[in-house]
């Protein structure tokens, strides 16, 4: 069963700053998914990418299989990025797979 | 295309009721994913649904929970006798191709 870290756990910054979020998984993947979840509950897809990089207005995301790693990043942050960030991966690595998720990231981005 | 949704969104129940949560995948999606999120953590996979076939089922899917997909569409989750442990948000996706899940809203649920 994969196993997921992340880090930071919370993470506080001021607006305008570049921010990075690390994710760690034990099992070989299919694709990982990178989710973001405002208060109140919603979780919305951001990126699923099984290689490489993918760029979505600031939202950048990078994943290297061979060292089972990816990076969420926020370029230019601003107060409504503020959620928790949550990267998942398949439970044992393949694309049907329910997915087991990290503890995510609280981000608050101060004004 | 409007998206999985969940009802009822909250729901507040007494120890020892029988609770039952509906999700509407989007149309066509033939996966449907049930996970439960506790506060402060990160969601935990229960079951899955190829169209109406129960594929897997978690360890944390004790007996007192059953979750049906009976025409391949909608699901439901029940819950019998509830605990205070239970209370938690019940979340469901569902994925079509390619392997993006896409999330609900979710279901509170709250037991006094």
């Amino acid at each position: 069963k994969n196993e997921v870290e992340q880090s930071p756990q919370n993470l506080t910054a001021q607006e305008g700053e570049f921010i990075t979020i690390n994710c760690s998984y034990s099992v070989g993947i299919s694709a990982l998914h990178w989710l973001q979840q405002h208060p109140g509950g919603g979780i919305v897809s951001l990126f699923m990418l099984s290689s490489g990089k993918k760029k979505h207005g600031r939202l950048i995301a990078t994943i290297n299989i061979q060292e089972k790693h990816s990076s969420l990043h926020i370029t230019a942050s601003h107060p409504r990025d503020s959620a928790v960030y949550i990267c998942a991966v398949p439970l044992t690595g393949g694309g049907a797979d329910g997915l087991t998720f990290g503890k995510g990231t609280h981000l608050i981005i101060q004004p | 295309d409007t998206g999985v949704s969940q009802n009822p969104r909250h729901k507040i129940t007494k120890r020892g009721q029988n609770v039952t949560f509906r999700c509407d995948p989007i149309s066509e999606h033939n996966r449907l994913y049930w996970y439960r999120q506790t506060l402060g953590q990160g969601p935990e996979f229960l079951t899955y649904f190829q169209n109406e076939a129960q594929l897997e089922k978690s360890r944390l899917l004790s007996d007192r929970f059953s979750a049906e997909r009976p025409k391949g569409s909608f699901s439901t989750l029940e819950i019998q006798r509830t605990e205070q442990g239970d209370s938690a948000m019940y979340l469901c996706a569902s994925q079509g191709s390619p392997d993006t899940q896409y999330f609900g809203p979710g279901t509170r649920l709250t037991v006094l």
